[in-house]
C-alpha cells in the first residue's frame, strides 16, 4: 500500500521565481494538507483540499495557491519566491469527511526547497 | 491564540528506560490529538492518536494520557530504544469548531543514550 509521495525531493530556486510541488496522497485518501516547516519549528498549516476544492486556508499569503485534481493528487505553488520560504514543505492526506476534521493525517517525506 | 507547546525541548533518557514528552495546548475546544514521530530529513511520522473522550490510549510500546482539565497531553514510551531517537510532534485539531488544521508545537528531541 502505497503511502504518500511528494516530488521533487529537494529544490533550489532564486528570490522572484516561482515553484510548483507536488504530492499524491495515500491510497484510498481523498483529502491533502499543505504545511510548511522551518528548520526546527513544527510544521505550519498553508491550506486543504477536498473535492477539488480549498476548504482551509492558514495564515499564508495569495502567493500561495494550489490545486487538487480528479485523482486526488494535489500541488502546491508559491510565487515571487522570498528567502523566507525556504522550508521543508510537507503534505499529508486523510479521508475527508464532508464537515468536521479529526482525520488522521499521514505526512509525506517532504520537499526541501531552498531559496537564493 | 491557539497554540501547542512543548515543556522540554530535549529530553535524554537511558536506553531501556521509559520516556516522557509532556504537551500543553490552549485551545480547549481541541477535540482530536495526534503524536508524530519526525526523523531527521524525514516527514512526520503517525504514533498514535486521541480523542476527547478519552483520557488514556496505549499502542506497541507507547501509551498517550490526555487530561482536559489542565489542558495536558503526554506520551509515554516504554523500554526507549535507540530508534527511538527523533522530535516528537503533538497536534491538536479542534474539529468541532470547524477546524480541518493541525496545530503543531515546535517540538521535543528525544535522546537515547546507549
Amino acid at each position: 500500500d502505497a503511502g504518500v509521495t511528494q516530488s521533487p525531493t529537494h529544490l533550489i530556486k532564486t528570490r522572484g521565481q516561482q515553484v510548483t510541488l507536488r504530492c499524491s496522497p495515500k491510497s484510498g485518501h481523498d483529502t491533502v494538507s499543505w504545511y510548511q516547516q522551518a528548520l526546527g519549528q513544527g510544521p505550519q498549516f498553508i491550506f486543504q483540499y477536498y473535492e477539488e476544492e480549498e476548504r482551509q486556508r492558514g495564515n499564508f499569503p495569495d502567493r500561495f495557491s494550489g490545486h487538487q485534481f480528479p485523482n486526488y493528487s494535489s500541488e502546491l505553488n508559491v510565487n515571487a519566491l522570498l528567502l523566507g520560504d525556504s522550508a521543508l514543505y510537507l503534505c499529508a492526506s486523510s479521508l475527508g469527511k464532508q464537515r468536521g476534521g479529526g482525520d488522521t493525517q499521514y505526512f509525506g517525506p517532504g520537499t526541501r526547497l531552498t531559496v537564493l | 491564540g491557539e497554540s501547542v507547546g512543548l515543556h522540554l525541548p530535549t529530553l535524554s533518557v537511558q536506553e531501556g528506560d521509559n520516556s516522557i514528552i509532556n504537551c500543553a495546548y490552549s485551545n480547549s475546544a481541541s477535540d482530536y490529538f495526534i503524536w508524530y514521530k519526525q526523523e531527521s530529513g524525514k516527514g512526520p511520522q503517525f504514533i498514535i492518536d486521541i480523542r476527547s473522550n478519552m483520557d488514556k490510549r496505549q499502542g506497541q510500546r507507547v501509551t498517550v494520557l490526555l487530561n482536559k482539565t489542565v489542558k495536558h497531553l503526554s506520551l509515554q514510551i516504554a523500554a526507549t530504544q535507540p530508534g527511538d531517537s527523533a522530535v516528537y510532534f503533538c497536534a491538536e485539531n479542534p474539529y468541532t469548531s470547524g477546524t480541518y488544521k493541525y496545530i503543531f508545537g515546535t517540538g521535543t528531541r528525544l535522546k537515547v543514550l546507549a
